[in-house]
């Protein structure tokens, strides 16, 4: 089975904070990808990476960046947390190519930023 | 640009009957289409997958979707609905980019299970 971890389940850090959300798949993958989750709003891609060193904004990048310096390992940092960044972050790894496009995901990490 | 549209923000139903759960789609590509499913507190999982082969997809936990393109439709359905099934299910197409694919979730619906 594939299996994608987080680092934290929760985490309450303050404004102006530098954060780092940590991901780590066990299946090889290429394919790494973070999203937030907020009620109403579905999942909304932030940043994904198709390989090591390689990163790619999605829909919403604007106050995150992210480091992707071995293939298990994906990280997303905020570099100065602000509260509109409280949200639940999800992290998923799939393999490559375009007709194996399952999405395996975290179990999320829910950052609240006071 | 690919887009999904569930219209039911929450679907409530009575246990051991059925479930229906809409989904229309957007995409300028014979799409890839998902469901997925997240209990509370945990992370998402894949229910069942379409992609291009028979229209009548059955995934886990007896859920069944069918891919109507005349109807830019994939609606989720199960003939009994289980108290088990209380979560959030999101519709999901996928669009190539290069060599890869890109998802894009809908807003998720909420699925109470009345005993």
């Amino acid at each position: 089975d594939v299996k994608v971890t987080q680092s934290s389940r929760y985490l309450v850090k303050r404004t102006g904070e530098k954060v780092f959300l940590e991901c780590v798949q066990d299946m090889d993958h290429e394919n790494m990808f973070w999203y937030r989750q907020d009620p109403g709003l579905g999942l909304r891609l932030i940043y994904f990476s198709y390989d090591v060193k390689m990163k790619e904004k999605g829909d919403i990048p604007e106050g995150y960046s992210v480091s992707r310096e071995k293939k298990e390992r994906f990280s997303l940092i905020l570099e100065s947390a602000s509260t509109n960044q409280t949200s639940m972050y999800l992290c998923a790894s799939s393999p490559p190519g375009r007709y194996t496009d399952t999405q395996y995901f975290g179990p999320g990490t829910r950052l609240t930023v006071l | 640009a690919q887009s999904v549209t569930q219209l039911d923000s929450h679907v409530s139903v009575s246990e051991g009957t059925p479930v229906l759960l809409r989904c229309n789609y957007s995409s300028s590509y014979s799409p890839s289409l998902f469901w997925y499913v997240q209990h509370p507190n945990k992370g998402l999982q894949l229910l069942l997958k379409y992609t291009s082969a028979a229209t009548l997809v059955k995934g886990i936990n007896g859920f069944e979707a069918e891919f109507k393109k005349s109807e830019t439709s994939f609606h989720l359905t199960k003939p009994s609905a289980h108290m088990s099934d209380a979560a959030e299910y999101f519709c999901v197409v996928s669009e190539p980019t290069g060599a890869n694919s890109k998802l894009t979730f809908g807003k998720g619906i909420t699925l109470s299970v009345r005993p």
